[in-house]
């Protein structure tokens, strides 16, 4: 079974905390993805990486960064955490081709106080 | 630009009925994938089924059937003899195939409660 794992479930930070959210994927995927879902938003893309190293902004990439040192990693960075980041973060991971599924994490719930 | 729209902020439905949730999507891209997946208050999002832009049968997984209308760009979920689990966020998704990398882009989902 593929699996992508989120390091935290529920993370609570103070504003202007750097805050790292981190991704781990089992399936040697080449594509990794971090959306935010809010209530009546759905899910909005932040930033994806189709390889090691390579990023591509998504929808709304303002105030996020993100790393991918290696290939089963992905992580999402907040460099001065604000309350307005306050949301769910789903990370998620698949192969390239258009049919291919994409797999999630459980998602992290962020509290920024 | 793909665009999904989901019209349903919620619907209820008595269990053992069936239940349809409408995807309506927009695209330029004549070939390109469209998912759905169920999302229950747990949070984890499950892949339920998929349909091609080419497919030539409506795909079905279990009680799970997806009512394709290409020339309306609608792609409808089914689910028959809904269950008390069936209780979730639905979510449609597409992905075009002018790269294989692109994200899924999603709706806004609808949220479905199963009355007993």
């Amino acid at each position: 079974d593929v699996k992508v794992t989120q390091s935290s479930r529920y993370l609570v930070k103070r504003t202007g905390e750097k805050v790292f959210l981190e991704c781990v994927q089992d399936m040697d995927h080449e594509n990794m993805f971090w959306y935010r879902q809010d209530p009546g938003l759905g899910l909005r893309l932040i930033y994806f990486s189709y390889d090691v190293k390579m990023k591509e902004k998504g929808d709304i990439p303002e105030g996020y960064s993100v790393s991918r040192e290696k290939k089963e990693r992905f992580s999402l960075i907040l460099e001065s955490a604000s309350t307005n980041q306050t949301s769910m973060y789903l990370c998620a991971s698949s192969l390239v081709g258009i049919a291919n599924i994409q797999y999630f994490g459980a998602g992290t719930r962020l509290s920024v106080l | 630009a793909q665009k999904i729209t989901q019209t349903q902020p919620g619907m209820f439905v008595q269990e053992k009925e069936a239940v349809t949730l409408d995807c309506t999507y927009d695209t330029s891209d004549p070939s390109y994938g469209l998912f759905w997946y169920k999302q229950p208050s747990s949070g984890e999002m499950i892949f339920l089924i998929y349909q091609g832009s080419y497919d030539q049968q409506n795909a079905t997984e279990g009680r799970y059937s997806l009512n394709f209308q290409k020339a309306r760009k609608s792609a409808n979920l089914v689910i028959s003899a809904s269950q008390l689990g069936d209780s979730a966020m639905y979510f449609c998704a597409m992905r075009s195939a002018n790269s294989g990398n692109t994200p899924l882009v999603f709706g806004k989902g609808t949220r479905l409660s199963v009355i007993a």
